[in-house]
């Protein structure tokens, strides 16, 4: 089955104890990114990636860090996490960038940090 | 730069009642437009998409939506509406060309049906 899972679906934390997100798709896609989600904002993207090895900042990178060294994977690094990084984090992919090539989400992931 | 107003944070409606949920782009130039739907703790499932073409888009599970230029608008219906249609509805769009491959999305519009 095509999908983009994401680990773990919840977790909770205390501030500055570095966690990573993972984010895994099986549709071979080139593109991929990550979002936050939150009350009254919608959607904000972090960061985003065009293919291994190509990574960019989104909207609101700060506080995050990404890496894409397989085509598959495309974790997400908290350092030191903070509590206004409280929030629901989506995994996205697509084919390729672009508006044709339709954007498949992950099921999302619930970090709470205290 | 662009962006995605979508006008009802929260839309209550009953049973088999029609639907409307509201969006506003703003873009100086043409833009690419998409719905998504977030059922309860799930992720987005992409409902309908205007690339170019014919106005009036269909989606999956009975939605349409139609663009209109002179309005900016891309307001989602649905004729009928089901108890399982309770969700949060995205708006969003896609500026062509650019070089971050972004979605835009709008705050949200939560679509709640009572029997």
């Amino acid at each position: 089955e095509a999908q983009v899972t994401q680990n773990p679906r919840y977790l909770i934390t205390v501030t500055g104890k570095k966690l990573t997100v993972t984010c895994s798709q099986n549709m071979n896609h080139e593109y991929m990114s990550w979002y936050r989600q939150d009350p009254g904002l919608g959607l904000r993207q972090i960061y985003y990636s065009m293919n291994v090895e190509v990574t960019d900042k989104g909207d609101v990178p700060e506080g995050y860090k990404v890496s894409r060294k397989e085509k598959r994977n495309f974790p997400l690094i908290l350092e030191s996490p903070s509590p206004n990084q409280t929030s629901l984090y989506f995994c996205a992919s697509s084919l390729r960038g672009g508006a044709v090539f339709t954007q498949y989400f992950g099921p999302g992931t619930r970090l709470t940090v205290l | 730069a662009q962006s995605v107003t979508q006008l009802d944070s929260q839309v209550p409606v009953f049973e088999e009642a029609p639907v409307e949920l509201r969006c506003n782009y703003s873009s100086s130039v043409s833009v690419y437009l998409f719905w998504y739907v977030q059922y309860p703790n799930q992720g987005l499932q992409l409902l309908l998409k205007y690339l170019s073409g014919s106005t009036l888009v269909k989606g999956i599970n009975g939605f349409e939506a139609e663009f209109n230029k002179s309005q900016t608008s891309f307001h989602l219906r649905k004729p009928s509406v089901h108890i399982s249609d309770t969700a949060e509805y995205f708006c969003a769009s896609y500026p062509p060309g650019g070089s971050n491959y972004k979605l835009t999305f709008g705050k949200g519009t939560l679509l709640t049906v009572n029997p």
